[in-house]
């Protein structure tokens, strides 16, 4: 079964700073989609970030990007310039076919 | 924008009791999927709808059982509530390579 980890509990970034949150996956399937979604205290889970396992480059949104390793099978998300509003519990999944998996979570904070 | 709906937003139930949890969308999407949160946890696969037929289901127990109607709404029934069925479910519906989450119902179950 795909398996998603997330190593890093809590994590803690000062506000312009850049941070790095961890994710490695476990997969047989060569295709599917890995995503990064926050979900802040009012609950609902938004789309950070997507990349499709067939390409190559690493997908970026404005201050959002991704490393994406696929023969290693991670997936982190580096966040740059940090602000207070991205605080936030950051969840990465992972979707092929049949299935969707999340990881446990990393609670992001943004200290000012 | 997709504008998920859930209702209730919050919901009490006892232990042994049943509830329906609904699901719903502006836009015209075919294809939804249920997840339940528990406490400080990710999400998990309960089950998905494709065309009113259910087409995946993770590791949840008949109990757990759902609908989808013509005009893509769903709704999630849990039978013989249990206390670990206190969670938040969340539904999302399947766009183009992403999902569009609705904000959750909250369940507690005493």
């Amino acid at each position: 079964a795909q398996t998603v980890t997330q190593s890093q509990p809590e994590m803690s970034v000062q506000e312009a700073e850049t941070v790095t949150l961890s994710c490695t996956y476990d997969t047989s399937e060569s295709d599917y989609y890995l995503f990064w979604y926050k979900q802040p205290p009012s609950r609902q889970m938004i789309l950070v970030i997507r990349q499709e396992a067939y390409k190559q480059q690493n997908a970026t949104e404005n201050r959002f990007s991704v490393n994406f390793q696929k023969a290693a099978k991670s997936f982190s998300l580096k966040i740059s310039d940090s602000q207070l509003g991205d605080a936030a519990m950051y969840f990465c999944a992972y979707r092929d076919n049949n299935d969707m998996r999340f990881g446990a979570g990393t609670r992001l904070t943004v200290k000012p | 924008e997709t504008g998920v709906t859930q209702s209730p937003t919050h919901l009490i139930k006892t232990r042994g009791q049943q509830v329906t949890l609904r699901c719903s969308s502006q836009s015209g999407h075919n294809t939804v999927s249920w997840y339940q949160q528990a406490l400080g946890q990710g999400p998990q696969f309960i089950f998905q709808y494709y065309r009113e037929e259910e087409n995946g289901r993770g590791n949840f127990p008949p109990r757990f059982s759902g609908l989808q109607f013509p005009n893509y709404s769903s709704e999630l029934n849990v039978n013989a509530l249990e206390l670990d069925d206190s969670a938040l479910y969340l539904c999302a519906i399947r766009g183009w390579n992403e999902q569009f989450f609705g904000p959750g119902t909250r369940l507690t179950v005493l």
